[in-house]
């Protein structure tokens, strides 16, 4: 029984240059969240998607950063025109369904470490 | 203030110690508490849920107060595996149900 997949691990990229995050969620799990955590930092929330729906993305930077959940493949954080700032862990998570005794409890993936030269 | 804060320590205890972190809240109407593990440059996983009655589990319990805003984990009989860095997890009321709030950890070293 997979868990939640990320990948790649390990991403570098030039200043300037784009950064396709994947992320597939745990078998029957229609909830998606994806979490940057920088150096020395907490996990802060970006976006929560459903399939074919972005439900909240207050917490991504209005700028180079969206997200989607395609109705077929993985979820997709795309960081168009990275910057150093940029550098840090970012985690995926699922969820049957936001709410409800146990079915909202997040499951992350291994996460994808992006550096940025 | 932040919304979720934690002592970062790091806390060093020796095998068999019994050590015991909180983590306090700002928002008074937060309704669903958790404590994650996150190992080095792992991703956080599922420690226990946090209830109103506590709770427990084997080693570990975790206890609410509601009234001064904190929750904590009790950690018995420390093993070396125990290491990690420990983050609390709050829901406020507000946010709906998935805009998980993470402290920034506490880190445990159990020490041979």
């Amino acid at each position: 029984n997979a868990g939640v997949m990320q990948n790649p691990r390990h991403l570098v990229r030039r200043r300037g240059q784009e950064a396709r995050l994947r992320c597939s969620p745990m078998k029957g799990h229609s909830h998606v969240y994806w979490y940057r955590q920088l150096p020395e930092e907490g996990l802060k929330f970006m976006v929560y998607l459903q399939k074919e729906n972005i439900i909240d993305e207050s917490g991504m930077p209005k700028e180079r950063f969206s997200a989607e959940f395609p109705k077929e493949g993985p979820s997709i954080l795309r960081i168009q025109q990275v910057v150093r700032g940029d550098s840090a862990a970012y985690f995926c998570a699922s969820s049957t369904a936001p709410g409800g005794a146990g079915t909202d409890t997040q499951y992350f993936g291994p996460g994808t470490r992006l550096t940025v030269l | 203030r932040k919304e979720v804060e934690q002592d970062p320590g790091p806390f060093n205890v020796p095998e068999g110690a019994t050590v015991a972190f909180n983590c306090t809240y700002s928002n008074s109407a937060s309704q669903s508490f958790f404590w994650y593990r996150q190992d080095c440059r792992k991703e956080p996983k599922l420690l226990m849920s946090v209830y109103s009655s506590g709770n427990e589990d084997g080693r570990f319990t975790a206890q609410l107060n509601r009234a001064s805003q904190y929750i904590s984990l009790l950690i018995r009989d420390s093993k070396l595996s125990d290491s990690a860095t420990y983050l609390c997890v709050v829901i406020p009321a507000t946010s709906g149900t998935y805009k998980y709030i993470f402290g920034t950890g506490t880190r445990l070293k159990v020490l041979a």
